[in-house]
Order: C-alpha cells, then sequence, then structure tokens
C-alpha cells in the first residue's frame, strides 16, 4: 500500500484566491512527521511546511498553513493569497520515527501534484 | 553558503559505462540520502546513510552503490548504466527536520 498519496490531477488557481493541495498518508506508527516540498520548472526542492504527529496546531509558515486531520490521515497544504510564482510541482512526504531517535528514518514521498496559477 | 552540492549536473552515458555521482554537504549533517525523481513517480529513495560509517538500502537500490566517504561525503555509483537509471538523482542530508536538497544531476543512459 502506498504510504503517501496524492492523487489530485494538475491543480489550477486563480492569482490571489487560496488553494488546497490533498496529501493522504498510511503509517500505524504513533511518531511521525508530514512535510510539503515545492519543487518549480527549474528543478530543485524547496522545503514548505513541517507538522509533527504529536503537534497539537496545525502548523503555519507564511501564506502555507497545513490542515492535519490526524483521524483522517490527511495533510492538505492550504495556499493562501496565490502567486504566479507558486505555479510548481508539490509534494507530499512522510518520515515515521519508530522506535528510534529517527537517525534511521526515511522520507517517502507522494507522487506530486502539479500547480498553476492564473493570472 | 553552499548546503548539499552535487557533481555533474548533466550526464549522458551510453549502456554499461559506469559513473559516480558525487555530494557534499557543508552543515555538518549526520543523515545523507540518494533519491531518485521519474516522471509520475515522485522521489523514490535508493540509499540512504544514517551516520558516518553506515549505509542502508532504501526502495530502488538494484544498480546502484554508495559510499560514505566521510562525514561531508555521499556518493552514488552506477556500475553498468542501463536505460531504466535514465532519471533525476537528488542527494539530500539531515540532521533533524527536514531534508535538504542538492539541485539535482540529470543522468540519461542511451
Amino acid at each position: 500500500a502506498q504510504k503517501i498519496t496524492q492523487t489530485q490531477p494538475g491543480m489550477f488557481v486563480q492569482e490571489k484566491e487560496a488553494v488546497t493541495l490533498d496529501c493522504t498518508y498510511d503509517t500505524s506508527d504513533p511518531s511521525y512527521g508530514l512535510f510539503w516540498y515545492k519543487q518549480p520548472s527549474s528543478g530543485e526542492m524547496i522545503f514548505l511546511i513541517y507538522q509533527g504527529s504529536y503537534d497539537q496546531q496545525n502548523a503555519t509558515e507564511g501564506r502555507y498553513s497545513l490542515n492535519f486531520q490526524k483521524a483522517r490521515k490527511s495533510a492538505n497544504l492550504v495556499i493562501s493569497a496565490s502567486q504566479l510564482g507558486d505555479s510548481a510541482m508539490y509534494f507530499c512526504a512522510m518520515r515515521e520515527l519508530g522506535d528510534n531517535t529517527g537517525a534511521n528514518s526515511k522520507l517517502t514521498f507522494g507522487k506530486g501534484i502539479t500547480l498553476s496559477v492564473r493570472p | 553558503n553552499a548546503g548539499v552540492t552535487q557533481t555533474p549536473k548533466f550526464q549522458v552515458l551510453k549502456t554499461g559505462q559506469s559513473m559516480t555521482l558525487q555530494c557534499a554537504q557543508d552543515m555538518n549533517h549526520n543523515s545523507m540520502y540518494w533519491y531518485r525523481q521519474d516522471p509520475g513517480m515522485g522521489l523514490r529513495l535508493i540509499y540512504y546513510s544514517a551516520s558516518e560509517g553506515t549505509t542502508d538500502k532504501g526502495e530502488v537500490p538494484n544498480g546502484y552503490n554508495v559510499s560514505r566517504l566521510n562525514k561531508r561525503e555521499f556518493s552514488l555509483r552506477l556500475e553498468s548504466a542501463a536505460p531504466s537509471q535514465t532519471s533525476v538523482y537528488f542527494c539530500a542530508s539531515r540532521q533533524a527536520s527536514p531534508l535538504h536538497f542538492g539541485n539535482g544531476t540529470r543522468l540519461t543512459v542511451t
């Protein structure tokens, strides 16, 4: 079974509007972290936001927020006030910490969602 | 402020040739990783090194070897390249969260 599922086809949003990118995950580990990365057309991977499984509040970083619904195992990325520069591919990822300090834990990625912002 | 540096940026190989992708980080991170990115597949882990002196297989290790030369450097070797290894390769490192990525190596095997 896939650990990270991103099923939306290419997403489109009008500039200045908000958009939600979906991510569901599958784990039996009670301790895990969820990440979102942005990959613009230039190819680099840019870290956006992190949510720990024990965090009580949803993470926010500027225009990015993470809608974390633990019972539903979803970690959707919300981008407010979209800008043309937000056009990119977005990846959701998870790290399961297991019993150790996390030194051996690996980041598992979803297949990504392409977002296009229209002027 | 280099972060994670990968070389080369681009490479074209013929089937059966060998090559080593180099990766170095200057952030004193313990853990280092090699991923490959293929269209529609996201990023898949090839090998990782939790600390200097250790390496472990990831999801797609076949056809690759790695060396954690020291704390800074983690290289990926293709002994006999195959067209199926045409991909974009990313090296990454971390100490805590999150992963810090290099800019990638675009490899084409003909």
